[in-house]
């Protein structure tokens, strides 16, 4: 059964002090693995997609990784602004579609 | 970077009518969008997924005769609401795949049904 799992659920910081998110999944067929951010009442904002195992993608203080079977969401020297639930979702194609799967996410809280 | 827009962010009517939520894809061609339903502190949870020109699939446990997609064009996908019930009440995103396989989400919208 297709699985995603972010930890922890929920994590605070100070500002500045970098950690890392978790994504695991178990899926069969992977056609890429996707993460976003999500402010409370409004959509999740793209992030980054990940196809392959050993890539890696940056931006600002987000870098994301891949492996076989998990992702991480590095944040380095994180703002407040960056509070926020980030959401990891896999794509794979079931029932004729490509569908994205997501984990419950990650709530981040970055305090001064 | 691509945008998709929902409309209206904030609805609310009476139970027992039917509401219509839109979702634009602003940039670029869509052949296939997703209706996602969120609770209050949940990650989201696919409803059902729409593609241009056909009839959209949905996920086990979700109403058709409820929750009416229509796709008419590459760039619009609407969620008509049918016979709302307070219990229907509920924060509803949608999101669009673009060319390249990414898949952008709407600022979404608020349902309350009194």
């Amino acid at each position: 059964e297709d699985q995603v799992t972010q930890s922890p659920e929920a994590l605070r910081l100070q500002e500045g002090e970098s950690s890392s998110l978790n994504c695991s999944y178990t899926v069969s067929g992977l056609r890429g693995l996707f993460w976003y951010r999500q402010d409370p009442g409004k959509g999740p904002e793209f992030l980054f997609t990940l196809y392959s195992a050993g890539e890696e993608k940056e931006k600002e203080r987000l870098k994301a990784t891949l492996t076989k079977k998990e992702s991480f969401l590095h944040i380095t020297a994180p703002k407040p602004e960056d509070s926020a639930t980030y959401l990891c979702a896999v794509q794979a194609p079931r029932g004729g579609y490509n569908k994205l799967i997501f984990g419950a996410g990650t709530r981040l809280a970055v305090h001064p | 970077g691509a945008v998709v827009s929902q409309h209206p962010s904030r609805v609310i009517c009476k139970s027992g009518t039917s509401v219509k939520i839109e979702c634009r894809s602003l940039d670029f061609q869509a052949t296939t969008m997703f209706w996602y339903r969120q609770f209050p502190k949940k990650s989201l949870m696919l409803m059902a997924t729409s593609n241009e020109g056909s009839k959209a699939t949905y996920e086990q446990g979700v109403e058709k005769d409820k929750f009416l997609i229509n796709h008419a064009s590459l760039t619009l996908s609407t969620l008509t609401v049918t016979s709302a019930h307070p219990e229907d009440s509920s924060f509803y995103i949608c999101s669009a795949r673009d060319p390249r396989g990414t898949i952008y989400f709407g600022e979404g919208s608020w349902l309350t049904v009194v």
